[in-house]
């Protein structure tokens, strides 16, 4: 059972390259989220999906984009990348809402030169 | 003002005794709160979870909470080296929005 699952694990990109974070999890959960991690900030919210076919803007949105493939996979897109999106990225999901436990993938952990 | 704050740490404890973590938080109409355990590198995992004022005891772990006072903590009694990491205080802010504090990184000395 390998729960939530995030590719890839280490990137290094280029100020203004894009990228695509993946994501899927086998829960059968309703809700995904995408979090980063910065020293000292703890865990930020960029975006989530509360359900198959919607997504909303979390605390940090900006430069970001999001799609809800299925009720499985929900990726993360960067744009143009930035050096402050320099980052550790995980997704999680529930099974319906964060009144319900939340699972975390393994972490992206990325650094825009 | 951050909508949880967590004592800044870090702490150290010796082995077998008791490590105590404080959360406080803005929202007053927060109603679900939650402790993360992050090991170095690793993704965060649920330990506790707490709904209602009070004690909450799993193992050697004990979540109180006090939403009057909007505060919310976490004992670790008879603390192991494998309890070693850093504990992460988060508070819905809503349906699906979790709040994080920064966290506070345990250190038991052997």
């Amino acid at each position: 059972n390998a729960g939530v699952t995030q590719t890839p694990k280490f990137q290094v990109l280029k100020t203004g390259q894009s990228m695509t974070l993946q994501c899927a999890q086998d829960m059968n959960h309703n809700s995904m989220y995408w979090y980063r991690q910065d020293p000292g900030m703890g865990l930020r919210l960029i975006y989530y999906s509360a359900s198959e076919g919607t997504t909303d803007k979390g605390e940090v949105p900006n430069g970001y984009n999001v799609s809800r493939l299925n009720k499985r996979e929900f990726s993360l897109r960067l744009e143009s990348a930035a050096p402050s999106q320099t980052s550790v990225y995980f997704c999680a999901s529930s099974r319906q809402g964060m009144n319900t436990e939340a699972f975390f993938g393994q972490g992206t952990r990325l650094t825009v030169v | 003002q951050k909508e949880v704050e967590q004592n800044s740490g870090p702490l150290s404890v010796p082995e077998g005794a008791i490590a105590s973590l404080n959360c406080t938080y803005s929202d007053r109409g927060s109603q679900s709160f939650f402790w993360y355990r992050q090991y170095s590198g690793k993704s965060p995992e649920l330990i506790m979870s707490i709904y209602s004022n009070g004690d909450k005891e799993d193992g050697r772990f004990t979540a109180q909470l006090n939403k009057a006072s909007q505060y919310v903590s976490l004992l670790i009694r008879d603390s192991q080296p494998s309890d070693s990491a850093t504990y992460l205080c988060a508070v819905n802010a809503g349906d699906y929005k979790l709040s994080f504090g920064a966290g506070t990184t345990v250190t038991v000395r052997a």
